[in-house]
Formats: structure tokens, sequence, C-alpha cells
């Protein structure tokens, strides 16, 4: 069985950086059919998908550039997590963030329990 | 971006009764291998979202068979076959063709 352990609510200051990590048990973050995702919810945005990061033969990552805090995910293999990083956050940022997992392209099968983030000063 | 529309937006139901949901995306969803990108999730009130249907048609584990996805192209469906009190919630498509993949706005479920 595999659980996504994320940290609990927290603040964080407009124009800041933003970095959220995720531990994996019952995987490994370097399993060949997995995707590690990242994706955040709010009520004037929805679901949004904020980017992946999977190994296959090297490492992979890709994101939804278009988003002002140009979101990044990276895996680290020596803590089983991965994380997810904003530039310069915004009120708009506001949202529950969920790490998530997808087996190849047979959906987003695991979720965490979400962080609750909100910009403010 | 690929856009995702859903209809209705709200659903009332009544226990026993059929359900179905429509999503329409602003492009083909097909790959080229022939699979459908498009996933279907629930989100109960006080919950993270789950999976329900993946690739279009086919039920996640654990998913009851009273669910079904079909469509192909940019039109698909999410059927509930007999609504049951436990199906109360907000019923969310998701494109995975191309990154970013993107959700539809939520349509939402509960009992008449």
């Amino acid at each position: 069985q595999v659980y996504l352990q994320q940290s609990g609510p927290i603040v964080v200051r407009p124009s800041q950086s933003l970095s959220l990590t995720c531990n994996i048990s019952g995987d490994s973050v370097s399993s060949y059919d997995a995707v590690w995702t990242w994706v955040r919810q709010s009520p004037s945005r929805g679901l949004e998908w904020l980017g992946r990061t999977y190994y296959r033969s090297r490492w992979h990552s890709d994101s939804a550039l278009s988003l002002k805090s140009r979101p990044t995910v990276d895996p680290d293999t020596s803590k089983n997590q991965f994380r997810l990083q904003l530039k310069s956050v915004s009120p708009e940022d506001t949202a529950v963030y969920y790490c998530v997992k997808a087996w190849g392209s047979h959906g987003l099968d695991v979720w965490g329990q979400g962080t609750m983030v909100t910009v403010s000063a | 971006d690929i856009v995702l529309t859903q209809s209705p937006l709200s659903l009332p139901v009544t226990p026993g009764e059929p359900a179905s949901i429509s999503c329409r995306a602003s492009q083909s969803l097909l790959y080229s291998n022939g699979e459908e990108h498009l996933d279907w999730y629930v989100q109960k009130p006080g919950q993270s979202p789950q999976l329900l249907i993946y690739l279009g048609s086919y039920r996640a584990s654990g998913v009851p068979d009273r669910f079904s996805g079909s469509g192909s192209g940019t039109d698909f469906t999410l059927k509930i076959s007999r609504v049951e009190a436990e199906d109360v919630g907000v019923y969310y498509c998701m494109q995975a063709l191309q990154a970013p993949f993107t959700f539809g706005p939520g349509t939402k479920v509960d009992i008449k």
C-alpha cells in the first residue's frame, strides 16, 4: 500500500518562495512505472495540475510553466521524497496542495491528504 | 492548453436512478496508440479527490461496477447506473494527453 504524507498548514508571505515535500512510503520515488505529481485546489481556480517528475532511465520533469509562480518538481532519492517549489508567490497561490502518484497513464491513483497554503502578509 | 467543459454543473439525483455527466475537450484526447487520455475523479466532502476511471473507460481498482466511462475524441461520458447515497460529491474529468494536464470545472452531484 502506497502512502503519501504531507506537512501541516503553512503561511507564506507574498513574493517569497514556497517549497513543499511529499514523503513516500510503500514505494520508491525511482520506481519505473510511477509518476509523482503535484495538484492544487482553490475555490477560484478549481483543480490545477502543477507538475510531475518520473524516472525512465533518467529523471524527467515538466510543469505548468504558464503559471506566474513557475512551479518546479524534483525528486529527492536520498529521502524517498519529491518536492514542489514555487517562486515569488502571490495571494492567488493560496490553495490546498496535493501530492499524487500516478502509475504510468493509469490515472492519479494515490493522493496525499493535502496541505493548506495561505499566502498573506 | 486543452480546455475541458462539463455538463451539467449541478446534478440532483434520486437514489436508485441513473445519472450521466458529460465532458467535452477543446481537442482530441486520442493518443497515437489508440488510448483515450481522459480520466474521471470524484471528490467526496472533506476528502482528497479519488480516481474512478482512467483512459476513458477503465475502472480503477475498487471502483464499483455501477460506474462506467465511455467516449472518444473530444466527447466523453461518465455514467452511474444506479446512484447510491454514498455517491454524492463533485465529479471531475481530467485530460492526461499533454502537459499541462487540465481538469474540468466539476459537476456537483447531490441527493434530491
